[in-house]
């Protein structure tokens, strides 16, 4: 038990629809970073909100977005969404200031599967 | 550009044989390198990190992995392998001075036979 929750857990989406994920950080984090992971491969690193910024983005398109409130739960949207979008989607949440060795540990979710159809 | 390596997608060891599972990293900068484990339908646990203090780290459940700048890689190893070890296995290298902005790799399964 992490302390980190998302919800839902299963969603069937279809294809050009929109979909918002959501994730409750652990009590006393600021910081959520969103991963995809596609079946049969490693997380892959989609954007990361501190203290209600978005902190740094990888790959991803414009149609991936989110929020992070004051409490520092998170949000991902993703719009138009394409059978390619199928995946697990995971948040981890930790306490962080900046550099390896100020961070805490940072605590995954159990993901949300995501089926685009 | 920061990366890591993975070899192997599927090991397959028996009982009480030695783990290693292989990672190598690719990255201009020293890294910091962690390993987690993901259990099916679960999200991911780390079991150890390297931050530049001591090249042979030690995690949980008795796996440790060693640093070897000069062959760029980060290998996991435990020397008696449990049947609740087998699991999916992920290197990840962070970029440097981030808030745990990770890469990963793309995982190996690890199957433990009795």
């Amino acid at each position: 038990e992490t302390g980190v929750t998302q919800s839902p857990t299963h969603l069937i989406k279809t294809r050009g629809q929109q979909v918002t994920l959501r994730c409750s950080s652990q009590s006393g984090h600021n910081t959520v970073s969103w991963y995809q992971q596609a079946l049969g491969q490693g997380p892959q690193f989609i954007f990361q909100y501190y203290r209600e910024e978005e902190n740094g983005r990888g790959n991803f398109p414009p149609r991936f977005s989110g929020l992070q409130f004051p409490n520092y739960s998170s949000e991902l949207n993703v719009n138009a969404l394409e059978l390619d979008d199928s995946a697990l989607y995971l948040c981890a949440s930790s306490f962080s200031v900046g550099g390896p060795t100020l961070n805490t540990e940072a605590f995954f979710g159990q993901g949300t599967r995501l089926t685009v159809v | 550009a920061q990366s890591v390596t993975q070899l192997g997608s599927h090991v397959s060891v028996s009982e009480g044989a030695l783990v290693l599972l292989r990672c190598n990293y690719s990255s201009s900068v020293p890294p910091y390198l962690f390993w987690y484990v993901q259990y099916p339908n679960q999200g991911l646990q780390l079991l150890l990190k390297y931050t530049s203090a001591a090249t042979l780290v030690k995690g949980i459940n008795g796996f440790e992995a060693e640093f070897k700048k000069s062959e760029t890689s980060f290998h996991l190893t435990k020397p008696s392998a449990h049947m609740s070890d087998a699991a999916e296995y992920f290197c990840a290298v962070m970029l440097a001075r981030s808030r745990n902005q990770f890469y990963f790799g793309t995982g190996t399964s690890l199957t433990v036979i009795p």
